[in-house]
């Protein structure tokens, strides 16, 4: 069994401070974890996918997560917010590298705002 | 290369009515997942679907719910008789292969009165 929790719905930062989105997750295997990302009416898009190779996940739009084992976290972050980052990002865990589409288990999302 | 689309954008219906909710996959893509989001709640698969075929659908309701991915044309989610519950956004996604990268829709959101 697997799940995911993310621990803020919402979280505001003003532009060019630090954004932290949190996720903690709970896995039976060596997870797959990834970070999804949706602008306004726009898909989900693939920020970055950890898969067992380095702990320190770089993405894209200068967003990094960093997977740690014995926090069974991986939180999203990016030093400097940009206006263009507000969106709601999922945070998602796969039982297998392969990251089968049917069995993603996906968190119930963070809404960010980023504050001129 | 259009990405995934769906539509419509916002659907509302009354207790009792069908809702029929659209998906085109990617130019390429015969892989098509659906998912829902409940209130409060994380994306849930729902139904796996290739060309003409239902590959998964354990994670969709026994009843009133079903999809199709016809030879031509977008795949189809339908619900029958919708109650206030089924009230969610519904997202697709497609992908070229199985365990392959995917690509999402923006999601349709039905609202049942």
């Amino acid at each position: 069994a697997q799940s995911v929790t993310q621990l803020d719905s919402h979280v505001s930062v003003s532009e060019g401070t630090p954004v932290l989105l949190r996720c903690n997750y709970s896995s039976s295997y060596s997870p797959s974890l990834f970070w999804y990302v949706q602008h306004p009416n726009k898909g989900l898009q693939l920020l970055l996918k950890y898969t067992s190779a380095a702990t320190l996940v770089k993405g894209i739009n200068g967003f990094e997560a960093e997977f740690k084992k014995s926090e069974t976290s991986f939180h999203l972050t990016k030093p400097s917010a940009h206006m263009s980052d507000a969106a709601e990002y999922f945070c998602v865990v796969s039982p297998e590298p392969s990251g089968s589409a049917r069995q993603l288990t996906f968190g119930s999302g963070t809404q960010l705002t980023v504050l001129p | 290369n259009a990405g995934v689309m769906q539509n419509p954008r916002h659907l509302v219906r009354r207790r009792g009515q069908e809702a029929r909710l659209r998906c085109s996959p990617m130019k390429g893509h015969s892989h098509v997942y659906w998912y829902r989001q409940l209130p409060e709640e994380g994306l849930k698969f729902m139904v796996y679907l290739q060309k003409e075929n239902i590959i998964d659908e354990s994670g969709m309701p026994k009843e009133r719910f079903s999809a199709e991915f016809p030879k031509e044309g977008p795949s189809i989610l339908r619900i029958q008789q919708v109650v206030r519950g089924d009230s969610a956004a519904y997202f697709c996604a497609s992908s070229p292969g199985n365990n392959e990268k995917l690509f999402f829709g923006s999601g349709t959101q039905l609202s049942v009165l």
